[in-house]
């Protein structure tokens, strides 16, 4: 059974201190993505990583992905209060259609 | 363009009642997907459709049927719905032939089973 886990699931951080959400899964996947959802809202890709040593970033966030661990990490720099919201990974298995597995997610509350 | 379109918003079922939510999209997308959130829960895969005239079970399929229509359009399906089926169900859809996988979500449905 494939497993999808996020820490933490709960994340209390100060504007401007830095923090990593880690994803760990149990399967064998080149392909992962980084989601985030607001309160009542629909999720909205952040990134997309399709390779062992792959790292993309935008504004804030970092995201890595290293295949030979089975880890992804979530980077966050000098937090501010706008990136309050839950931050899902999601692991692709390849079964024609590229199904996704997500984790629990990590709830992000930032500070002023 | 619209994107992923999801109709109803919300809806309040009884017990044993039926119901039909419907998804559509207009990037083309080959592949669409029908998932469930739970309350402190991440997406659970409910039926995909990995292209027009195929569908195939997720991870929770009991209790729902699915129908893809046409390309754009892939209906989710409660026959009897129970109190269990209380979500939030989102549609989803992504072009997984010669694109990166990246999977597109509707807007949500929020469903009540009483």
């Amino acid at each position: 059974e494939l497993k999808v886990e996020q820490n933490p699931l709960f994340l209390s951080m100060q504007e401007g201190k830095n923090y990593t959400i880690y994803c760990n899964y149990s399967t064998t996947s080149d392909r992962l993505y980084w989601y985030r959802q607001d309160p009542g809202k629909s999720l909205e890709s952040l990134f997309v990583l399709l390779s062992n040593g792959a790292v993309k970033q935008e504004g804030r966030l970092m995201a890595s992905l290293d295949t030979k661990a089975r880890l992804s990490t979530l980077h966050i720099t000098a937090a501010v209060h706008d990136l309050s919201a839950t931050y899902f990974c999601a692991v692709a298995v390849q079964t024609g259609a590229n199904n996704l597995f997500f984790g629990t997610g990590t709830r992000l509350t930032v500070i002023p | 363009n619209a994107g992923v379109t999801q109709t109803p918003k919300f809806q309040v079922l009884k017990t044993g009642q039926s119901m039909t939510l419907q998804c559509a999209q207009d990037m083309n997308h080959n592949s669409m997907y029908w998932y469930r959130q739970d309350p402190g829960m991440g997406l659970r895969l409910i039926y995909y459709s990995a292209s027009e005239g195929t569908t195939d079970k997720g991870e929770v399929p009991n209790g729902y049927n699915v129908s893809r229509l046409n390309k754009r359009e892939f209906s989710l399906r409660l026959e009897s719905a129970a109190p269990s089926q209380t979500s939030v169900y989102f549609c989803a859809s992504s072009q997984t032939s010669g694109g990166v996988g990246e999977q597109f979500f509707g807007p949500g449905t929020r469903l009540t089973v009483l």
